[in-house]
Formats: structure tokens, sequence, C-alpha cells
């Protein structure tokens, strides 16, 4: 099992630019969540989606952020415009609805917006 | 919304003591409590959660205890090594498919 996989590990980009932040869950699980890490706010849930259906987008901090799941294995976050307080780790993470509730991390993308 | 709170933010013990970290929820159909731990620079791991079905739960020298009428749960480490210094996190959910809240973390050091 080749566990949650993200792309890319880690992004340097300028203001104003569109950045694109990929996953893909382990296979058969069909919940996937995006989670963004920074040292004054921690650890913050954007939005998390149930057997592909965006259930919860009530993290997403503004407009300029929008998250699509395609299909079972593949999700994309996208920041457009980014801005510098952009700047975080986005983590992904998935888990099985059929019994365990455990979520599983992904390495994470490490975002620099200068 | 749910809200969890974590405390201490730092914690230092001798190695071989016990370290306990605290945490409260403030959504009572939270029913699923995990805890994770994050090296520098890695990804958050899961060590260890708890239902709300149960009171406690031990593996090894992980424990973890929940009381759903005050609203809160902890993690005990017994043993401490030095290998268990690192950011520990809990967080809180509605269960099955649902997100997770976290708490701020704890910075755990283990003093040799």
């Amino acid at each position: 099992d080749a566990g949650v996989i993200q792309s890319p590990r880690h992004e340097v980009t300028e203001m104003g630019q569109e950045v694109t932040l990929r996953c893909k869950p382990i296979s058969g699980h069909n919940s996937l969540f995006w989670y963004r890490q920074t040292m004054m706010r921690g650890l913050e849930l954007l939005i998390y989606f149930n057997n592909n259906v965006p259930i919860d987008d009530s993290g997403m901090p503004e407009d300029r952020f929008s998250a699509k799941m395609p299909n079972a294995s593949f999700s994309t976050l996208k920041i457009q415009p980014s801005e510098p307080r952009d700047s975080a780790v986005y983590f992904c993470a998935s888990s099985s609805q059929v019994g365990a509730y455990e979520q599983y991390f992904g390495p994470g993308t490490r975002l620099t917006v200068t | 919304g749910e809200n969890v709170e974590q405390h201490p933010s730092t914690l230092s013990v001798q190695e071989g003591d016990s370290a306990v970290i605290k945490c409260t929820y403030s959504d009572s159909a939270s029913n699923y409590f995990p805890w994770y731990k994050q090296e520098l620079g890695k990804r958050p791991q899961l060590i260890i959660d708890i239902r709300s079905n149960v009171g406690e739960k031990k593996d090894q020298r992980i424990a973890v205890t929940l009381n759903k009428t005050a609203k809160h749960f902890s993690l005990h480490i017994t043993e401490t090594q030095p290998e268990d210094s690192a950011v520990y996190f809990c967080a809180a959910s509605k269960g099955g498919a649902d997100g997770l809240t976290f708490g701020k973390g704890t910075h755990l050091i283990i003093q040799p």
C-alpha cells in the first residue's frame, strides 16, 4: 500500500499566481480531507469529500480556494490568486467509511508564496 | 462548531517518567477522539484513538482515557523514551466520515 500521495512536495510561487495541489487517496478509501497547518493556526480542516462529493467546505478561507474530486483516486486544491498568507503545509488525508474512522495523512505540500 | 482545547503547550519530562496531555471538547455530539504524533517536518501519524462507547484504551506504553460527561480526554505515555519527543495533537469528530477538529498541540520533550 503506497499510502496517501501528494504532489508537489514543495511549491514556491509568487503572489498572484495560481497554485494547484494534488492528492491521491489510499485505494479503497472513500473519504478525503484537506487540512492546512501553520504555526499560528495549527491544523485546520479546509474541506472534505465522501464518495467524491464535497460535504463540508466551511473551513475554506476564501473564494480564492477551491477543491475538486473528479474521481475516487484524485483530488485537487487550487488557490487563485495566491497570497503570502497562504504559505503553509497542506495535508491531504483519507479514510474508509466502512468500520474504522482512522484518517491517514499524506506527506504534505509545503507552499511558500513570496 | 467543535472547539478542542489542549494543555499543556509544552511538556518536559525525564526519560522513564510518565507524560500526560489533556484535551477538552465542546460538542457533545463528538464521539471519536484520535491522537496524532508529529515529528519535525513529517506528517501527523495516528498513535491511538478512542470512541465514545469506551472509557479507556491501552496500547503498550500509550493509553487514552475519555470522560464524556466532563467532555475531556487524556493521553498517557509511560516509561518515556527519547523517541517519544515530538508534537502530539488531540482531535475530535462525530465519527464516520467526518472531518477532525484538532487541538493546538503539545511539544513533548524527553530529557535524558
